[in-house]
């Protein structure tokens, strides 16, 4: 079954304790984001990759890191993780980066105390 | 700068109503618009979309309108049943350096009553 899988689904941290939250796809797709989704907020960008090796920022990354080693797999890093990063995060992927379809994980639903 | 605004952020109907969500968007560079429904404890899923160079497309009860001119996008639910409470988002994306860039609504969510 094509799927994008998030683990965890849900974390209760404390402030500074660095943690990552994995991503991975097994549809061969070139391009993987991460979004985050705050009320009122909707989904905004936080990191995207266009293929191995190559992250970039989007429209939220302080706070975050990415990296992109291997095609299926787009983990995403909380140095020193604060109470404003507490939100729910989604990993998607597209074929490639041109305008098509998003598949989304399940979601990851972080707490910062 | 670039945004995307939706409305309503709450919509109720009976089963069988209608239901419309609009959505504004302000770079007029966008070219390509979808929809997504997030269902409870999942993440978004793509339902419909459409292309700048398209004034509307259906698939059986959902439609979607653009007005180019207007910066404007509206999905249309009709014959609504219980399984299509969610929360809907739209998108407005266009070609960008190093890929393309895709900003979305902040939601809508819907309730039908059976």
């Amino acid at each position: 079954e094509a799927q994008v899988t998030q683990n965890p689904r849900y974390l209760i941290t404390v402030t500074g304790k660095k943690l990552t939250v994995t991503c991975s796809q097994n549809m061969n797709h070139e391009y993987m984001s991460w979004y985050r989704q705050d009320p009122g907020l909707g989904l905004r960008q936080i990191y995207y990759s266009m293929n191995v090796e190559v992250t970039d920022k989007g429209d939220v990354p302080e706070g975050y890191k990415v990296s992109r080693k291997e095609k299926r797999n787009f983990p995403l890093i909380l140095e020193s993780p604060s109470p404003n990063q507490t939100s729910l995060y989604f990993c998607a992927s597209k074929v490639d980066s041109s305008n098509t379809e998003a598949f989304f994980g399940q979601g990851t639903r972080l707490t910062v105390v | 700068g670039e945004n995307v605004e939706q409305h309503p952020s709450t919509l109720s109907v009976q089963e069988g109503d209608s239901a419309v969500i609009k959505c504004t968007y302000s770079d007029s560079a966008s070219n390509y618009f979808p929809w997504y429904k997030q269902e409870l404890g999942k993440g978004p899923q793509l339902i419909i979309d459409i292309r700048s160079n398209v004034g509307e497309k259906k698939d059986q009860r959902i439609a979607v309108t653009l007005n180019k001119t207007a910066k404007h996008f509206s999905l249309h639910i009709t014959e609504t049943q219980p399984e299509d409470s969610a929360v809907y988002f739209c998108a407005a994306s266009r070609t960008a350096t190093g890929g393309f860039k895709t900003i979305f609504g902040a939601g809508t969510r819907l309730f039908v009553k059976a």
